[in-house]
């Protein structure tokens, strides 16, 4: 299948630092790319969806000015904290998928980024 | 939106046993995936069904598909240790984008 590479793997950083997530589609490109967040113990929440040069769609309850997406191009999509705080602390895993919905594509995912804020 | 309901959350079953997961959406998906999850990992993708009737084996595991229930089942026979680990089922939204809601998850310990 197609590889999603995530980096970095972990994580740690002081509240109220910055930090950034990449999403790479190796061998296919993704004009579409998303984010979830797992906390502990729970299942994985869709947070927005990137778009390949616009403007990412935010899940309801997703701060779009807390968690900056950009999309610049059809392999790479970043996800960055702004401002973490402890509460931010969690999984994040990116999924790309090698094609439209439709016509027998799937969706891949990233090797997952955790983030610990302290 | 669609909803994915999944039980149970918790299986502690012996080696050797079988059982079921069973995965419940509530509206069209074009597809049904099952993910195993070990603890700090991320997701492996285990089966994709795309129709009616879909039946696929790995090893020790099977997955099935009624559209018309709305119903996907993952069959565990013959449990052995190694396959303890979350499993998640997902759906896939409607709309253009793609993306999958997943159900919260079946914690899978298997014992000696």
């Amino acid at each position: 299948g197609a590889v999603v590479s995530q980096h970095p793997s972990w994580v740690i950083c002081k509240s109220g630092t910055s930090v950034k997530i990449e999403c790479r589609s190796l061998d296919f490109q993704a004009t579409t790319m998303f984010w979830y967040r797992q906390f502990p113990k729970q299942s994985l929440m869709l947070m927005a969806t990137s778009n390949e040069g616009s403007k990412a769609t935010y899940e309801q309850g997703v701060e779009k000015d807390k968690f900056l997406i950009n999309h610049a191009s059809l392999t790479l999509s970043t996800l960055t904290v702004t401002s973490a705080h402890p509460e931010d602390s969690s999984f994040y895993i990116c999924s790309a998928r090698d094609g439209p919905p439709t016509g027998g594509t799937e969706a891949f995912f990233g090797q997952g980024t955790r983030l610990t804020v302290v | 939106e669609l909803k994915v309901e999944q039980n149970p959350l918790f299986l502690s079953m012996q080696e050797g046993k079988n059982y079921t997961i069973y995965c419940n959406y509530s509206t069209t998906s074009d597809r049904l995936y099952w993910y195993r999850q070990d603890p700090g990992k991320s997701l492996e993708s285990l089966f994709v069904l795309l129709s009616n009737g879909a039946v696929k084996q790995e090893g020790r595991l099977m997955a099935s598909l009624d559209t018309k229930a709305r119903l996907s089942t993952l069959h565990i026979t013959a449990a052995v240790h190694d396959l303890s680990a979350t499993y998640f089922c997902a759906g896939e939204n409607g709309g253009s984008q793609g993306n999958l809601i997943f159900g919260k998850g079946t914690k899978l310990s298997v014992k000696p």
